[in-house]
C-alpha cells in the first residue's frame, strides 16, 4: 500500500486561496467516495475536516472544501488565516478494503 | 462528551509484545467501526488497522499483518492493539479513531518506543 501522493508543502498569504491535491489510482481515490481530510496542528491529534470527497464536518468553517475529479482529490483552503498553518492529509479507502493515507501537506501562512 | 483515550504505551525491546487500549465514552461504541493510525517521529500518518462495529471483519496494513491484532470488547467499550514481533519501525504514537470511512473522534494518542 503506497501512499496517496500530496505536495510537502504549500504556502499562501492570509485572505488568499491554497489547493492541496491527493493523488490516487482507480483503486482507491478514484474508486470510491470515501476520501477524507484531515488538519493536525504540531503535537496534536488530526481533526476531521472533510469526509466523502467534499462533506464539511458539522462545525468546521466552509472556508474549508473538497472535490475529486477523477483520481485526485482536492482541498481548498480560502481566506487563509494564520491559525490554518498546519499539517493536511487526506485518506481513502482501498479496493482491497483498507485505508491509506497521503503523505501529508505542511502549509505554511507567510 | 464524546472521547477516546488510548494507553498501554512504553519502551519495549524488539522482538517483544505489548498491548495497546482505547477507553470509549460519550457514545454508543458497538455501532462504530474503529481504526488504529500510527505517526512515527516526524512522519505523517499510517493507517495501521480497522474492525467492524460487531467485531467480525478486521483489515490490516501490510507492515503489520501477522504481527498485530485488532480486538474489541463492546460491553466494556474497550478497543485493543495486540502488538507482536515488535520491530525498531514500530516506534510510534498510535491513535485510536472513530469510524469506518470518515474518522471524526481520535483519541489523545499513546508512545510505543521499540529499542534495545
Amino acid at each position: 500500500q503506497s501512499a496517496l501522493t500530496q505536495p510537502a508543502s504549500v504556502s499562501g498569504s492570509p485572505g488568499q486561496s491554497i489547493t492541496i491535491s491527493c493523488a490516487g489510482t482507480s483503486s482507491d481515490v478514484g474508486a470510491y467516495n470515501h476520501v477524507s481530510w484531515y488538519q493536525q496542528h504540531p503535537g496534536k491529534a488530526p481533526k476531521l475536516l472533510i469526509y466523502d470527497v467534499s462533506n464539511r464536518l458539522s462545525g468546521v468553517s466552509n472556508r474549508f472544501s473538497g472535490s475529486r475529479p477523477v483520481n485526485t482529490a482536492y482541498l481548498t483552503i480560502s481566506e487563509l488565516r494564520p491559525e490554518d498553518e498546519a499539517d493536511y492529509y487526506c485518506t481513502s479507502k482501498t479496493s482491497s478494503s483498507l485505508y491509506v493515507f497521503g503523505s501529508g501537506t505542511k502549509v505554511t501562512v507567510l | 462528551q464524546v472521547q477516546l483515550v488510548e494507553s498501554g504505551g512504553g519502551v519495549v525491546q524488539p522482538g517483544r509484545s505489548l498491548r495497546l487500549s482505547c477507553e470509549a465514552s460519550g457514545f454508543m461504541f458497538s455501532v462504530f467501526a474503529m481504526h488504529w493510525v500510527r505517526q512515527a517521529p516526524g512522519k505523517g500518518l499510517e493507517w495501521v488497522a480497522l474492525i467492524s462495529y460487531e467485531g467480525t471483519k478486521t483489515y490490516y496494513a501490510d507492515s503489520v499483518k501477522g504481527r498485530f491484532t485488532i480486538s474489541r470488547d463492546s460491553s466494556g467499550n474497550t478497543l485493543y492493539l495486540q502488538m507482536n514481533s515488535l520491530r525498531d519501525d514500530d516506534t510510534a504514537v498510535y491513535y485510536c479513531a472513530r469510524g469506518e470511512s470518515r474518522m471524526d473522534v481520535w483519541g489523545q494518542g499513546t508512545t510505543v518506543t521499540v529499542s534495545s
